[in-house]
């Protein structure tokens, strides 16, 4: 079974606008991590957000915010205010306490902002 | 900017070659992490390494090996190339201990196999 899924090959927004970006997860971990990351064409990943499963309120950055639901399993990504140099592959990514370091990344989504 | 760097940025290698990468951890972290990105696909564990031993690892042959240094740089090697080994390699670095989750990338280094 797949450890992350994101169901959205590609997304368009408008500049200005909301987007949420889906990820499931799947884990018997009661303990494990939750984290989206930003590649733009240049290649390197760039850490946006982090959510740990014991955290009782969603996590925020700035524009970003995740909304965590445990129950269902899901982190969706939300960005407010999209901006043209939001374009770029958005990546879910989860840490199980049980293999350290280790994380598993989904298929990712790419986004791009329209003008 | 996350204070890791990768060098090369950029190699070409032929087939049953052998290829060494580096990565130089933001101060501070003491371990890091490998992984592969095949072209338009997430990235893939390779291992990690914790004050200078391989602590964990991915679902990789033994002909990628690693190294992490007392000042916690890292080498990724791999033997025999293969085609299949083309890809973007990342290496991430964090802290160690609770609360320090995040690990942070390096801008990578995009080996082409021919």
């Amino acid at each position: 079974a797949q450890k992350i899924t994101q169901t959205q090959p590609g997304m368009f927004v408008q500049e200005k606008e909301a987007v949420t970006l889906d990820c499931t997860y799947d884990t018997s971990d009661p303990s494990y991590g939750l984290f989206w990351y930003k590649q733009p064409s240049s290649g390197e990943m760039i850490f946006l957000i982090y959510q740990g499963s014991y955290d009782q309120q969603n996590a925020t950055e700035g524009r970003y915010s995740l909304n965590f639901q445990k129950a269902r399993k899901s982190a969706n990504l939300v960005i407010s205010a999209s901006q043209l140099g939001d374009s770029a592959m958005y990546f879910c990514a989860m840490r199980e306490e049980e293999y350290g370091n280790k994380l598993v990344f989904g298929a990712g989504t790419i986004l791009r902002v329209k003008s | 900017e996350t204070g890791v760097t990768q060098s090369p940025t950029h190699l070409i290698k032929t087939r049953g070659q052998q290829v060494t990468l580096r990565c130089s951890s933001q101060s501070g972290h003491n371990t890091v992490s490998w992984y592969q990105q095949a072209l338009g696909q997430g990235p893939q564990f390779i291992f990690q390494y914790y004050r200078e031993e391989e602590n964990g690892r991915g679902n990789f042959p033994p002909r990628f090996s690693g190294l992490q240094f007392p000042n916690y740089s890292s080498e990724l090697n791999v033997n025999a190339l293969e085609l299949d080994d083309s890809a973007l390699y990342l290496c991430a670095s964090r802290e160690g201990g609770a609360g320090k989750e995040t690990q942070y990338f390096g801008p990578g280094t995009r080996l082409l196999v021919l």
